[in-house]
């Protein structure tokens, strides 16, 4: 149980485009996702906390109006890189949890690289 | 001084061995501990969490926490090469918010 899924897996993108990435919980309802960014060799730097129904909770530092979340759904989260740029190539992953829940539960990851 | 720190290894054990992976943290409000694996290339994946002062123990993983010394430590008894991989601490504080060191990498030789 407690799996999560992202799409897409892996995204190539010119500059200046936006990119649109899906995290979804398969079977159960998030309560709340979370956002995380991961350069090569570094640690999961959280980006955003987002909880259903509400404007997600970004975290200093990190432009919410470049990375636009919705979390509309109990079981769909959306994060939108807008005019990515080649400095945020990177590996994006989400996580889920619901109320009460104290682990988070990842995705997959989407690796993107921006040219 | 960082929020959760491990020393970034690397980590080599031989088969067979135990290994010992630290981590420290700051905040004396931390709930809850966790420790993730993650091997290169994937999301981590969550190896065992603790609570409560002590020991906990789930197959070959142990997890220590001394709250009073903002300490928590995974032992993993009978290396495997398979355990190769970085090993995330991750606290949580009531705020639900999970921060994360940094990770060890850890290296098991056959």
């Amino acid at each position: 149980g407690a799996v999560v899924s992202q799409h897409p897996s892996r995204v190539i993108c010119k500059s200046g485009t936006s990119v649109k990435i899906e995290c979804r919980s398969l079977d159960f309802q998030a309560t709340t996702m979370f956002w995380y960014r991961q350069f090569p060799k570094q640690s999961l730097m959280l980006m955003a906390t987002s909880n259903e129904g509400s404007k997600a909770t970004y975290e200093q530092g990190v432009e919410k109006d470049k990375f636009l979340i919705n979390h509309a759904s109990l079981t769909l989260s959306t994060l939108t890189v807008t005019s990515a740029h080649p400095e945020d190539s990177s590996f994006y992953i989400c996580s889920a949890n619901w109320q009460g829940q104290e682990t988070q539960y990842f995705g997959p990851g989407t690796r993107l690289l921006v040219l | 001084q960082k929020e959760v720190e491990q020393n970034s290894g690397p980590l080599s054990v031989p088969e067979g061995a135990i290994a010992s992976l630290n981590c420290t943290y700051s905040d004396r409000g931390s709930q809850s501990f966790f420790w993730y694996r993650q091997y290169s290339g994937k999301s981590p994946e969550l190896i065992m969490f603790i609570y409560s002062n002590g020991d906990k123990e789930d197959g070959r993983f142990t997890a220590q926490l001394n709250k009073a010394s903002q300490y928590v430590s995974l032992l993993i008894r009978d290396s495997q090469p398979s355990d190769s991989a970085t090993y995330l601490c991750a606290v949580n504080t009531n705020a639900g918010k999970s921060t994360f060191g940094d990770g060890t990498t850890l290296t098991v030789k056959p």
